[in-house]
């Protein structure tokens, strides 16, 4: 079975760009959340889809980004523009529908992402 | 508002050594603590977790730790550290849905 897939692995963008990152969860894992983790501080938290609705989006730093779950399959991450401190390595992770200590979310790889 | 703390960015220990990684919480509701690790060029993968109960839980690759509510830790104990554990582990606090991560903290295993 394919665990979590993030596309792509790394991305290097001018200040100004625009950046989209892409995740495919585990098939069948309603849940889906979007982590990042800047210049190697703690990993924190963006937003969190059931499906293709948003959850929770608390974590979204700015309306710079822009997250969608069409269809409730994969899901995008666009940062438009990109700003120097949009740096960091962004994770999602992936998780069956039920109580949150019930289940395991899985994580992906994670896309690094450097903007100069 | 929940938290974790690591102490210790970087730890090293000899292969065989005992492996102790610290982390402390801060939490006004009872605490849901996980411990994760990434290797390297892989995603983060769930060691353990305490939800209630044992206050000793057992994980993967004969990692423990315990829950101690009277110092406010969740530090992680291999008692023999092997080469294969050099990876970056984080300390988490599950605050509704969602992680409160620690700023990880780097094994090295020397030989």
């Amino acid at each position: 079975e394919a665990g979590v897939t993030q596309f792509p692995s790394h991305s290097v963008i001018e200040k100004g760009q625009t950046v989209t990152l892409r995740c495919d969860p585990i098939s069948g894992h309603d849940n889906l959340y979007w982590y990042r983790r800047v210049m190697g501080k703690e990993i924190k938290f963006l937003l969190h889809f059931v499906k293709e609705s948003k959850q929770d989006e608390s974590g979204m730093p700015n309306n710079r980004f822009l997250a969608e779950r069409t269809g409730g399959t994969y899901s995008t991450l666009k940062v438009q523009p990109a700003e120097l401190e949009d740096s960091g390595v962004y994770f999602c992770a992936s998780s069956q529908l039920g109580r949150f200590l019930d289940t395991e979310a899985f994580f992906g790889q994670g896309t690094r992402l450097t903007v100069v | 508002a929940q938290s974790v703390t690591q102490l210790g960015s970087h730890v090293s220990v000899s292969e065989g050594a005992l492996v102790l990684l610290r982390c402390n919480y801060s939490s006004s509701v009872p605490p849901y603590l996980f411990w994760y690790v990434q290797y390297p060029n892989q995603g983060l993968q769930l060691l353990l977790k305490y939800t209630t109960g044992a206050t000793l839980v057992k994980g993967i690759n004969g990692f423990e730790a315990e829950f101690k509510k009277s110092e406010t830790s969740f530090h992680l104990t291999k008692p023999s550290a092997h080469m294969s554990d050099a990876a970056e582990y984080f300390c988490a606090v599950m605050n509704t849905d969602k992680l409160i991560f620690g700023t990880g903290t780097r094994l090295q295993v020397f030989p």
